[in-house]
């Protein structure tokens, strides 16, 4: 599995679009990336995951570089509700998913 | 639907009891998952279960069993509590589409040990 680095915290104003980059240059060729955020102390939420097309959703968009090396998750219009921490994880298949520490993001009024 | 149940969603336990942690699921999965988070820290994998009569370690499964009781149920026993395993407890449930795995959570059980 993939190690990914993220950004210990980030602060966003409220409206704006949230980018949350994630360094996965270890990554192989059949490993996914996942994006899972925990609000609170609530259980993680699953996002998005991609595995070389830039991916879309309702909640978010997910850019990864032609490399591969890194993704961006995208949160288009950041409201209050969107504080949280979010785990940028690279695996193959996910069934055991493996988290790191996150990136805190606090989004601001 | 009520996705993942957990069972207590608070416990204090003294030094060398024991304990079981109940998890239940509702959306037909099969696979199924325990986690703790120690304070500040990510997610850390503790057992899980393939299929119904399948269970596999994970990363920190000392002090531990589970038992995968029928398709929905997965429960953690601890057998002689301590306080190292003073966390937050999450349970959690996929079912694979391809070689995606989307697991839902559960809201957790915050266990102390004293």
């Amino acid at each position: 599995d993939a190690k990914t680095t993220q950004p210990t915290s980030m602060d966003c104003a409220e409206g704006r679009a949230a980018n949350l980059p994630c360094n996965h240059s270890t990554i192989s060729g059949n490993e996914y990336v996942y994006w899972y955020r925990q609000i609170h102390s609530q259980g993680p939420q699953y996002i998005i995951h991609g595995l070389k097309n830039n991916e879309t959703n309702e909640m978010a968009s997910l850019i990864i570089t032609e490399d591969r090396k890194s993704s961006t998750l995208i949160l288009p219009h950041a409201t209050l509700r969107d504080t949280a921490v979010y785990y940028c994880i690279a695996i193959q298949g996910a069934q055991k998913l493996v988290f790191g520490q996150g990136t805190r993001l606090t989004i601001n009024p | 639907n009520a996705g993942v149940t957990q069972t207590p969603k608070f416990q204090v336990l003294k030094t060398g009891q024991s304990m079981t942690l109940q998890c239940a699921q509702d959306m037909n999965h099969n696979s199924m998952y325990w986690y703790r988070q120690d304070p500040g820290m990510g997610l850390r994998l503790i057992y899980y279960s393939a299929s119904e009569g399948t269970t596999d370690k994970g990363e920190v499964p000392n002090g531990y069993n589970v038992s995968r009781l029928n398709k929905r149920e997965f429960s953690l026993r601890l057998e002689s509590a301590a306080p190292s395993q003073t966390s937050v407890y999450f349970c959690a449930s996929s079912e694979v589409v391809g070689l995606f795995y989307e697991q839902y959570f559960g809201p957790g059980t915050r266990l102390t040990v004293t």
